[in-house]
């Protein structure tokens, strides 16, 4: 099955700088590859998402990339704020088939001090 | 629109009792799945239902059950508790099969369960 290896699994940056976490798959057929992000005591919540047919997503703070050859994808936050602090998820999925499942990676904490 | 309900939020177990863990979703979703989550483990996948009349084994199905006991609700029953499996407990919902767009997987509010 498909196996999602995340890395770091903590990250302490200061406000207003950036983030990056980092994620590798290993089932070339995997093709739909979210991002989540969970505040401590909350639910994990969807924050950005990235199809294989794309290289490169943007929404404000946030982009992920996808290197398919590679196989990995990166989250990147720019101009961090304290409320970015969360544990941040990826996970990697083959969307479109019978059986549709998400695999996680482990996670990154994310601290951004003021 | 509630989304996805669990209950309940905290339960505390003896080892060996017995308990099932409630799901529903008004999402009218195909697909539904338990995962737990542990610290630096992230969230694994128990069972999932891809359709109404469908159940799957995830990647840690060992000490539980689950039924589908229609489109909205998914339930994972733990037959004899058993400290290991003290963890917080998300259930999920989605489109599910055949979406390739739109196929986000929504969280419930969790369901953290001790057993002692």
């Amino acid at each position: 099955g498909e196996n999602v290896e995340q890395h770091p699994s903590t990250l302490s940056v200061q406000e207003g700088d950036s983030a990056v976490i980092k994620c590798t798959y290993s089932d070339s057929a995997s093709n739909y590859f979210p991002w989540y992000k969970q505040e401590l005591g909350k639910r994990p919540q969807l924050i950005i998402d990235i199809r294989s047919n794309v290289g490169e997503k943007k929404d404000q703070r946030i982009a992920v990339t996808l290197n398919k050859t590679a196989k990995h994808f990166s989250l990147h936050i720019t101009e961090t704020q304290p409320e970015d602090s969360a544990v941040y998820f990826c996970a990697a999925s083959i969307s479109g088939g019978s059986n549709y499942k998400l695999t996680f990676g482990k996670g990154t904490l994310l601290t951004v001090n003021p | 629109n509630a989304g996805v309900t669990q209950t309940p939020k905290f339960q505390v177990l003896k080892t060996g009792q017995s308990m099932t863990l409630q799901c529903a979703q008004d999402m009218n979703h195909n697909s539904m799945y338990w995962y737990r989550q542990d610290p630096g483990m992230g969230l694994r996948l128990i069972y999932y239902s891809a359709s109404e009349g469908t159940t799957d084994k995830g990647e840690v199905p060992n000490g539980y059950n689950v039924s589908r006991l229609n489109k909205r609700e998914f339930s994972l029953r733990l037959e004899s508790a058993a400290p290991s499996q003290t963890s917080v407990y998300f259930c999920a919902s989605a489109r599910g099969q055949g979406y390739v767009s739109g196929n986000t997987i929504y969280f419930g509010e969790g369901s953290w369960l001790t057993v002692v």
